[in-house]
């Protein structure tokens, strides 16, 4: 079974914080996307990394593929309200998977507070 | 451009009943997901189509769960028989195309139709 631990569940934090979030797995995944889901959507693409070693930045969040293709990170700086949200990462074309489907971690729950 | 839709958005069934959720893709992607997402927990994978053909089911959790794309546009996840335990958010996505080669499948989601078993 492939598995994807996003780390920390939950996070709260004051507005202009720093924090970061983590997703790891066992598996090696081609392709390794984030996504962002407010309460009664559905999830909305942030980036995806594809190159091991890979650093994306889009605005204030920075996303890193780790070298082995097996984890992520994301780094969000001066957090704002605007940032709540459950944060999911979803691994794709991972090997010996399907090669269609995302495996998704359970995400993290962050909330901003002014 | 429109993005995926679902209906209905929302669903309440009595225990027993059959339940249909329809999807309607991007206009001209190839590639259609239906996800299931528990209450606080991640989407989990149910099936997918490429086209009209249904090339992985191994998440469908029983025979009671059964997903069609005749046309190769427009899905849907029909649910018989329901039970409490399906209680959930039924997600769609889709994308352009799906390479093995490439390992890149960028999926555009919809915003859920969110069923509750009574």
């Amino acid at each position: 079974t492939q598995l994807l631990e996003q780390s920390p569940q939950f996070l709260s934090i004051q507005e202009g914080e720093n924090l970061t979030v983590y997703c790891n797995s066992s598996s090696v995944f081609s392709s390794l996307q984030w996504y962002r889901q407010e309460p009664g959507e559905g999830p909305v693409l942030l980036v995806t990394v594809v190159t091991g070693g890979e650093v994306k930045k889009l605005k204030r969040l920075t996303f890193q593929f780790g070298d082995a293709r097996k984890d992520s990170s994301l780094h969000i700086t001066a957090a704002q309200p605007g940032d709540t949200g459950l944060y999911l990462c979803a691994g794709g074309g991972s090997d010996g998977g399907s090669q269609g489907n995302l495996i998704f971690g359970k995400g993290t729950k962050l909330s901003v507070k002014p | 451009g429109a993005g995926v839709s679902q209906s209905p958005r929302y669903k309440v069934a009595k225990r027993g009943q059959d339940v249909a959720l329809r999807c309607d893709p991007i206009s001209g992607h190839v590639s259609l997901f239906w996800y299931q997402q528990a209450l606080g927990q991640g989407p989990e994978f149910l099936t997918y189509f490429q086209n009209e053909a249904q090339l992985d089911k191994s998440g469908l959790p029983s025979d009671r769960f059964f997903a069609e794309r005749p046309e190769g546009s427009v899905s849907t996840l029909k649910i018989q028989r329901t039970q409490q335990e399906d209680s959930a958010v039924y997600l769609c996505a889709s994308s352009l195309f799906v390479s093995r080669l490439a390992g890149y499948n960028e999926q555009f989601f919809g915003p859920g139709t969110r069923l509750t078993v009574l």
